[in-house]
């Protein structure tokens, strides 16, 4: 089956971290670009962060950048978040989500982190 | 990056058509031809629609349809079904793989 599963997600405090993952299956996942996008709670969506198919490009949002890192391992079929200094307004859904031809055409079901102060 | 702007809500009746605008600006919406549309139920993932401004994924019916004009891109679903009631969120490309999606649009179908 073609899908994207995450983990890792839970409870943190406030200046902690997180590390959430992605595991694709049914699909070459060295030959897509991956992004993470997030939900905070009755919000709208927000793109994260971006990983070129090789993982040699990454890119971030203006409100994670120098706090969140993203990674792949292409022999693990795998997708990481790392989240540092997590404030309150990081809680959310995560969603790792599939790029073709510059929109998000497959995703997770989510995995939620929930920063408490 | 500032949020694409969508109308907080829309309805229709089943067998209606309803469009569901997004408004962008000249650094995304009215530059790439990249927009993207995203269908969610709740508690759902969400589902990708359309893409490139027009063209819908295998699956998606053809009641679906999208369009853009300058910095504004539009979604219409003609035929309104019970089904389609959901939100909707527009999502435009704007350079150097930065994404920036609007506010969503909740879909009633009455």
């Amino acid at each position: 089956e073609v899908q994207l599963v995450e983990s890792g997600g839970g409870l943190v405090q406030s200046g902690g971290s997180l590390r959430v993952s992605c595991a694709a299956s049914g699909f070459t996942f060295s030959s897509h670009s991956i992004n993470w996008v997030r939900q905070a709670p009755g919000k709208g969506l927000e793109w994260v962060s971006y990983i070129s198919a090789t993982g040699s490009s990454v890119y971030y949002a203006d409100s994670v950048k120098g706090r969140f890192t993203i990674s792949r391992d292409n022999a693990k079929n795998s997708l990481y978040l790392q989240m540092n200094s997590l404030r309150d307004e990081d809680t959310a859904v995560y969603y790792c989500a599939r790029t073709v031809k510059y929109a998000f055409d497959m995703w997770g079901q989510g995995a939620m982190v929930t920063v408490s102060s | 990056q500032s949020a694409l702007t969508q109308p907080a809500s829309v309805s229709g009746s089943p067998g209606q058509s309803i469009t569901i605008s997004c408004t962008g600006t000249s650094g995304d919406i009215g530059t790439y031809n990249l927009v993207s549309w995203y269908q969610q139920h709740p508690g759902k993932a969400p589902k990708l629609m359309i893409y490139e401004v027009i063209n819908r994924p295998s699956g998606v019916s053809n009641r679906f349809s999208g369009s853009k004009s300058g910095n504004t891109a539009s979604l219409t679903i003609s035929g309104l079904q019970a089904e389609d009631e959901a939100h909707y969120y527009c999502c435009s490309y704007a350079g150097t793989y930065n994404w920036v999606f609007g506010g969503g649009t909740k879909l009633t179908v009455l």
